[in-house]
């Protein structure tokens, strides 16, 4: 069974900082991981989706990396704004017989104050 | 397009109602999910749609019951729901059989009193 640990659980900052948020998986057959921030009470917004066979994925500020031999997966934030305080969820994508289930970590909750 | 919508936002039921959840996609993905979330807590997958065929039931109490009646639809039935099934509950849609990634509608917030 795919387990999903987030590190850390919270995090908050000034602006201005680079962060990173890590995501560690249990199961090394995962066939994709994405990257989710979620404002409260909203849906789930996708920030970034890695590959099996990608290492790395970059949007704007954002930069994801996936290491499956490890089982392991970063998200770096650079130049941190306000407006970036939000949940942020890693999640593993199945393979096989739980084709495209996701399981989630449980979080990171991100507050970058002025 | 990548848009999820849901529909309610918002939702009161009692516990001897019949309600449903409805969610529509136009981005041509055959796989479409509903999700649980409650506070504080990740979302936690129940059922799983491939081109219109149930695939995945992830052992989901019976008064909860899905339905895809084409590709862009999926409904989520629910009768003689407990307190304990107040959750935001989310739709989500990805490609298949290429499983690439997720787009999730805003949810609809329900409350079983």
């Amino acid at each position: 069974k795919q387990e999903v640990t987030q590190i850390p659980a919270a995090l908050s900052v000034p602006e201005g900082e680079n962060l990173v948020l890590n995501c560690s998986f249990t199961d090394s057959a995962i066939y994709n991981l994405q990257w989710f921030r979620q404002d409260p009470g909203k849906g789930l917004t996708s920030l970034l989706l890695i590959q099996s066979s990608q290492r790395e994925q970059t949007s704007g500020r954002l930069n994801a990396s996936l290491d499956k031999s490890s089982g392991r997966s970063t998200l770096y934030i650079a130049a941190s704004q306000p407006g970036d305080s939000a949940t942020y969820l890693c999640a593993g994508i199945a393979g096989g017989t739980s084709y495209g289930k996701l399981t989630f970590g449980q979080g990171t909750i991100l507050t970058v104050h002025p | 397009d990548t848009e999820v919508t849901q529909t309610p936002k918002h939702l009161v039921m009692g516990m001897t109602n019949k309600k449903s959840l409805k969610c529509e996609q136009h981005m041509g993905h055959r796989a479409m999910y509903w999700y649980k979330q409650k506070a504080k807590k990740p979302p936690e997958l129940m059922f799983v749609y491939s081109y219109e065929k149930l695939s995945i039931n992830e052992s989901v109490p019976s008064r909860f019951s899905p339905e895809c009646p084409n590709s862009s639809l999926l409904n989520l039935h629910l009768h003689a729901l407990q307190p304990e099934d107040s959750a935001l509950y989310l739709c989500a849609s990805s490609q298949f059989p290429r499983v690439a990634e997720a787009f999730f509608g805003q949810g609809t917030r329900l409350t079983v009193v």
